[in-house]
């Protein structure tokens, strides 16, 4: 079934620990991001990227770090995470970076920073 | 600084119509979306807005007026399972999606 996934589900980390969000698609589209959603707050983009090779800021890139060696996957690392990193993570793709392309999420990594 | 502004929340009853206002000023404007977001799963795509006017799809139906920087999520013949928080969303000059906080809408028999 075409669509994205993340790993893992949930996840609760020690501050100061290293931390890795993983994304994959599979509908083969050029562009991806990396969300957080806290409550009362809109998503807010942290990094993104249009093509594979190439990465960008978003509006909250501090303390996250991305890559985009290939099309499917757009791993996000959390280098020494902090408390107010806990949040929810959506990774999302659309098939180019503007135009009327739709933004597809996936499910979420919930994560917990203590 | 860019901003896009909806109610926190709303109830409406089953069988009846609501409306969802979204307010925005955006660094540019290159398209406003419309996603529908159940409680603990990943929002969806409900409708885009590029030009005045309405788009009707359904149940839900989606208005703007660039000029004013407004647009509306109109939902007919409400069901409980539109119970869900509605995401509003502009595309800036940047291609960029900019997000509102969502509007809670709750739905009552």
């Amino acid at each position: 079934i075409a669509g994205i996934t993340q790993a893992p589900t949930s996840q609760i980390l020690a501050a100061g620990r290293r931390m890795t969000l993983r994304c994959t698609q599979d509908m083969r589209h050029n562009a991806m991001y990396w969300y957080r959603q806290d409550l009362g707050l809109g998503l807010r983009l942290i990094h993104y990227s249009n093509t594979a090779g190439t990465t960008g800021k978003g509006e909250v890139p501090d303390g996250y770090s991305v890559s985009r060696a290939n099309t499917d996957d757009f791993p996000l690392t959390l280098a020494s995470a902090v408390p107010s990193q806990t949040s929810v993570y959506f990774c999302a793709s659309s098939r180019t970076g503007g135009g009327t392309d739709t933004q597809y999420f996936g499910p979420g990594t919930r994560l917990t920073v203590l | 600084g860019q901003n896009i502004d909806q109610p926190t929340e709303m109830t409406a009853t089953e069988g009846a119509i609501v409306q969802i206002n979204c307010t925005y000023q955006t660094s540019g404007f290159n398209g406003l979306f419309w996603y529908q977001q159940h409680a603990g799963e990943a929002p969806t795509f409900l409708s885009y807005n590029v030009l005045d006017g309405l788009e009707e799809k359904g149940r839900f139906s989606s208005f703007l007026s660039r000029s004013k920087g407004y647009s509306y999520l109109l939902l007919k013949e409400l069901q409980m399972k539109d119970s869900a928080s509605y995401l509003c969303a502009v595309r800036d000059s940047n291609y960029q999606l900019i997000w509102g906080a969502g509007t809670k809408l709750i739905i009552k028999p």
